[in-house]
């Protein structure tokens, strides 16, 4: 299986500032997705990485507030922007490898 | 996009009892996936089913791919402590992952 890392693993923040969080795999993978997992709550899919060109958005979620790079096809970060207490969340990376869905160990957000 | 049914919400058994919990989809997948998050961790993959009417067993874990391609369910047998987690079903079809809620599952030793 894919073995994938995130950085940090947690963070407590301002409000109003903003954090990158990245993902490393190793091994190239086509798919990389971000998902958000708030406290007691399944998971939800913020945005596919793209390879080359910009993140696929799903709904609720927008570029401004959270953009993502995809720089290559091991690597990509999420930025959570100017943040408020809402955004109080594990972040999760995940890949597609061999038709599986994979995940990182997660970035634990705290807002204050 | 719509959420996967999943339960029972929580299970609370004792060392040694079976578990047994299921998902259920209003649509057709065409994989279905049984993940476990430990706390202050990423959820790790199970079991995949690919094939409705499949049955796998990963120790003592065993899933099954509905026939209808809309429903999935997973047993853990012989519980022990180290089955305390959360236990999320995902199914897919065309790169759409849906998520369940999760079955929170506590085992007393």
């Amino acid at each position: 299986s894919a073995v994938i890392s995130q950085k940090p693993s947690r963070d407590i923040c301002q409000r109003g500032t903003s954090l990158t969080i990245q993902c490393q795999v190793d091994s190239q993978v086509t798919m990389m997705f971000w998902y958000r997992q708030q406290p007691g709550q399944s998971l939800t899919l913020i945005a596919t990485a793209n390879q080359g060109s910009e993140a696929t958005y799903e709904s609720g979620f927008v570029i401004d507030k959270f953009p993502i790079s995809r720089p290559n096809l091991t690597f990509s970060t999420l930025t959570v922007s100017n943040m408020s207490p809402e955004d109080s969340s594990i972040y999760l990376c995940s890949v597609v490898q061999w038709n599986e869905q994979f995940f990182g160990p997660g970035t634990r957000l705290t807002v204050l | 996009g719509q959420q996967l049914n999943q339960s029972p919400q929580s299970m609370f058994i004792q060392e040694g009892e079976d578990v047994s919990m299921n998902c259920t989809s209003s649509s057709i997948f065409n994989t279905w996936l049984w993940y476990k998050q430990d706390p202050g961790e990423g959820p790790v993959l199970l079991i995949a089913l690919y094939k409705a009417g499949e049955l796998t067993s990963n120790g003592r874990l065993t899933a099954q791919f509905g026939i209808t391609r809309k429903d999935s369910f997973l047993n853990i047998s012989a519980s022990i402590p180290s089955d305390v987690g959360i236990y999320f079903c995902a199914a897919s079809d065309n790169n759409d992952m849906r998520f369940g809620a999760g079955t929170r599952l506590t085992v007393k030793p």
